[in-house]
């Protein structure tokens, strides 16, 4: 039974571009949720996708926006990235929007030049 | 203010020793407190864990104690092994009732067993 998948695993991309990060949910799972981790860092949340709409989101600004699939895949999006956008992208699934059952993916390393 | 303290920010254990993590919440609302173990590369992984009507749940060499009074709940790792080498976090969030369910995690505390 597959995990969560998030894909690129690494990703250069240089200041003032947009990026976009892809995760797939465990099987069984309906809700996706999307944590930064700086280096050093705990995770921090960003937003949380269930019934394809954004139900919670964290102090992010606008540049990060997402979407949600019908078959419950989610995109990460970042607009006008900044040097301090560098970070590890994780995804995160469960079933309901509950942290309860959180599943991670082993995340996307974005680095910004 | 949601937010979670973690200490130490670094431990170096002896294997077959004890391993102690400390986290400390702020926000009473907060009903769910798990802990992440995290390898290189790796995203989180679910280690254990706790709700506040317990004071301790253990899983094999793994406990966690809780206290809610003083707001402080800890991560006991007996027998530490080379393998459990790795970072851990706290976190906390609701699991009931309105608003937020999100992750709030600790800084981590980076976990190296020598043998």
């Amino acid at each position: 039974d597959a995990g969560v998948t998030q894909s690129p695993t690494h990703l250069i991309k240089t200041r003032g571009q947009q990026v976009t990060l892809r995760c797939s949910p465990k099987s069984g799972h309906d809700t996706v949720s999307w944590y930064q981790q700086a280096l050093g860092q705990g995770p921090q949340f960003i937003f949380q996708y269930y019934e394809e709409e954004e139900r919670q989101r964290g102090n992010f600004p606008d540049r990060f926006s997402g979407h949600q699939f019908p078959n419950y895949s989610s995109e990460l999006n970042v607009n006008a990235l900044l040097l301090g956008d560098s970070a590890l992208y994780l995804c995160a699934s469960s079933l309901g929007d509950r942290a309860f059952g959180y599943t991670f993916g082993s995340g996307t390393r974005l680095t910004v030049v | 203010q949601q937010q979670v303290k973690q200490s130490p920010q670094s431990l170096i254990v002896q294997k077959g020793g004890i391993s102690i993590i400390n986290c400390a919440y702020e926000n009473t609302a907060f009903d769910y407190f798990p802990w992440y173990q995290q390898f290189p590369g790796k995203g989180p992984a679910l280690l254990i864990a706790i709700r506040p009507d317990v004071s301790e749940k253990k899983e094999g060499r793994f406990t966690i104690s809780f206290n809610k009074s003083a707001k402080q709940f800890s991560l006991h790792i007996m027998d530490s092994q080379p393998g459990d080498s790795a970072t851990y976090f706290c976190a906390a969030s609701r699991d009931s009732g309105a608003g937020s369910y999100q992750l709030t995690f600790g800084k981590g505390t980076k976990l190296s067993v020598i043998p």
